[in-house]
């Protein structure tokens, strides 16, 4: 089955400890991309990436990284998580050249 | 001023009605437009792509865009419950999106 995966699906940490939130994907996308969502503010755009080891910044990139060594994974890098990084996440891909984004089941990550 | 910018609703019609999207952005370098549908504790799914100025159907759904406007809506013609989402409009220049903070739309039976 075509799919974007997440992991984990929940998480609940502490200021300060750091945390990987992984996304795969297995339709051999070329683009992938990571987004936040906020009650009242909608989708947000940290990073993205058009192909391996391209990534650029979206909106809100500040806080997060990321990398992109294999086609597949997409893995979100939250080196000192703080309470306003509280919020759910999702990854997404689509085929190069092609508009069709297919998102991951999201990710809600709570930080104390 | 928010680069997508939509009225959060809710929005409610009745089912049988036409429900009608609306949604503006700031960026004139916009290339491609979008519409997604947001249930509930779930993801995003795509609705319909638009990329020209004028109207683009795909069954009941219609997105029309008028690029000297800065506007795009959608249209949804013969409401059903089942379409009771959030939508949520973006906009994409080239490998950077930005959405809409999403308008509730509740079609009641």
């Amino acid at each position: 089955e075509a799919q974007v995966t997440q992991n984990p699906r929940y998480l609940i940490t502490v200021t300060g400890k750091k945390l990987t939130v992984t996304c795969s994907q297995n339709m051999n996308h070329e683009y992938m991309s990571w987004y936040r969502q906020d009650p009242g503010l909608g989708l947000r755009q940290i990073y993205y990436s058009m192909n391996v080891e391209v990534t650029d910044k979206g909106d809100v990139p500040e806080g997060y990284k990321v990398s992109r060594k294999e086609k597949r994974n997409f893995p979100l890098i939250l080196e000192s998580p703080s309470p306003n990084q509280t919020s759910l996440y999702f990854c997404a891909s689509s085929q190069e050249n092609t508009d069709t984004q297919y998102f991951g089941p999201g990710t809600r990550l709570t930080v104390l | 001023q928010k680069e997508v910018e939509q009225n959060s609703g809710p929005l409610s019609v009745p089912e049988g009605a036409i429900a009608s999207l609306n949604c503006t952005y700031s960026d004139r370098g916009s290339q491609s437009f979008f519409w997604y549908r947001q249930y509930s504790g779930k993801s995003p799914e795509l609705i319909m792509f638009i990329y020209s100025n004028g109207d683009k159907e795909d069954g009941r759904f219609t997105a029309q865009l008028n690029k000297a406007s800065q506007y795009v809506s959608l249209l949804i013609r013969d409401s059903q419950p089942s379409d009771s989402a959030t939508y949520l409009c973006a906009v994409r220049r080239s490998g950077d999106m930005r959405f809409g903070a999403g308008t509730r739309l509740t079609v009641k039976p």
